[in-house]
Order: C-alpha cells, then sequence, then structure tokens
C-alpha cells in the first residue's frame, strides 16, 4: 500500500459538467501531482502542488484546476468536461519537490464523459 | 517535444525466459529515468530509478536497466521472468530542473506458467 487514497473510484459525467477529484496524501508529503491516463496511453501530468501553491503545470487548459490543503489533501477540479476528458485520474504524492523524490501513486479515479 | 517511447506494447513470455523491455527518450540535456510497474489491481510502483553515477541500476524483484547515453536508452532487462511478472511496465524521463514526469505508453507482460 502507499498510503494514498483517491475518491471516487469510479465517477459518470456528462459533457459540459465540472468535476471534483479527490485525493489523500501519505501525512507528512508535502507535493502532490496529478496525471491524466487515458486508455492505452501513459499518465500525462497536469499539475504539481507544494506546500498549497502550483510549482509545476503541464500542456492542460485552465478549466483543469487543482486545490492543496495544510491536511494533505488535495483535489483536481475540471470545467466543462469534454468527451476526451474519460481517463484515469491518479494522484501522486512525494515527500518533497527534489527530483529525486519517489512518488507514491494512488490507484486513480476513472472518469468517464458521456 | 520531450518524449518517452517505449517500443513494445504487448510481450508474451513462459516463465524462466529472458525478458528485456526498450525504452528511448528525446530530451538533449540532464534526465532522470525511472521504471514503474503496475500489477493487475493495483497501483504503479517504482521498479528502480537511475539519477547519475554507475548506468547499471538494479531494482526490486531481480529487475535491472541500463542508462545508454550514446543511445538515449534505459533499458529494462530481467535474466528469468516468473508468472508474477505479470504486469503493465512504464518507463518515465524527468528532466533535471523540472517536476514534469513524461512516461511512455507502457507495455503489457505476460509471463505464461
Amino acid at each position: 500500500e502507499t498510503g494514498v487514497t483517491q475518491s471516487p473510484t469510479h465517477l459518470i459525467k456528462t459533457r459540459g459538467q465540472q468535476v471534483t477529484l479527490r485525493c489523500s496524501s501519505q501525512s507528512g508529503h508535502n507535493t502532490v501531482s496529478w496525471y491524466q491516463q487515458a486508455l492505452g496511453q501513459g499518465p500525462q501530468f497536469i499539475f504539481q502542488y507544494y506546500r498549497e501553491e502550483e510549482n509545476g503545470r503541464g500542456n492542460f487548459p485552465p478549466r483543469f484546476s487543482g486545490l492543496q490543503f495544510p491536511n494533505y489533501s488535495s483535489e483536481l477540479n475540471v470545467n466543462a468536461l469534454e468527451l476526451d476528458d474519460s481517463a484515469l485520474y491518479l494522484c501522486a504524492s512525494s515527500l518533497g519537490f527534489a527530483t529525486n523524490e519517489k512518488l507514491f501513486f494512488g490507484s486513480g479515479t476513472q472518469l468517464s464523459v458521456l | 517535444a520531450q518524449s518517452v517511447s517505449q517500443h513494445n506494447h504487448h510481450v508474451i513470455l513462459s516463465e524462466a525466459a529472458s525478458l528485456e523491455l526498450g525504452c528511448n527518450y528525446s530530451y538533449g540535456g540532464t534526465v532522470n529515468l525511472f521504471w514503474y510497474v503496475q500489477y493487475p489491481g493495483q497501483h504503479l510502483q517504482l521498479l528502480l530509478k537511475y539519477f547519475s553515477g554507475d548506468p547499471l541500476v538494479k531494482g526490486i524483484k531481480g529487475f535491472e536497466a541500463e542508462f545508454i547515453k550514446s543511445k538515449f536508452s534505459f533499458n529494462l532487462r530481467k535474466p528469468s521472468v516468473q508468472w508474477s511478472d505479470t504486469a503493465e511496465y512504464f518507463c518515465a524521463a524527468l528532466p533535471s530542473g523540472t517536476y514534469k514526469y513524461i512516461f511512455g505508453t507502457g507495455t503489457r507482460l505476460k509471463v505464461l506458467a
């Protein structure tokens, strides 16, 4: 077990709706990053938060946003859902933000947009 | 654009066969390299990593990988696979100075008992 939990495990939404995905990191892990894994693809970096501030972002539009809270929980929000947003969303936590930090992944939230 | 390529999408081997999974990255600067594994029904977990030093790195469960800078490669190897190695394997690169892990598309390995 990684100590990283995500909720919900599965979610179905319709196009245009908004969704919030949640992640609970290991206690003491100050960094959380979010990834999108489409079917048949590897995870793609969405963004990273360190101590409640975004400190890195991938090639995702602004309708993908996040929050990190002092209690080691975090959220990924997606507005105006599109069909292509259907994917597995993974969060990963690490102790700090040094590049040699090991990532601890959650099991993911499977989002289906109809 | 920075990318990671995994050449084999599906690999089927018999137990005790040797394994080599290819991984190439496109980035001209310093890069940290990783192999992650996802066993059926489980989360992604780190198998091994390379940052610097000895280009041959050893990971868990008898896996090893060799960094060949001139070929931009980081192939994963195991001399003798077991049925329990059935999983999906992801190669990932982390360009120095960034936090953006770049993952390959993964290789599904099935080991027949």
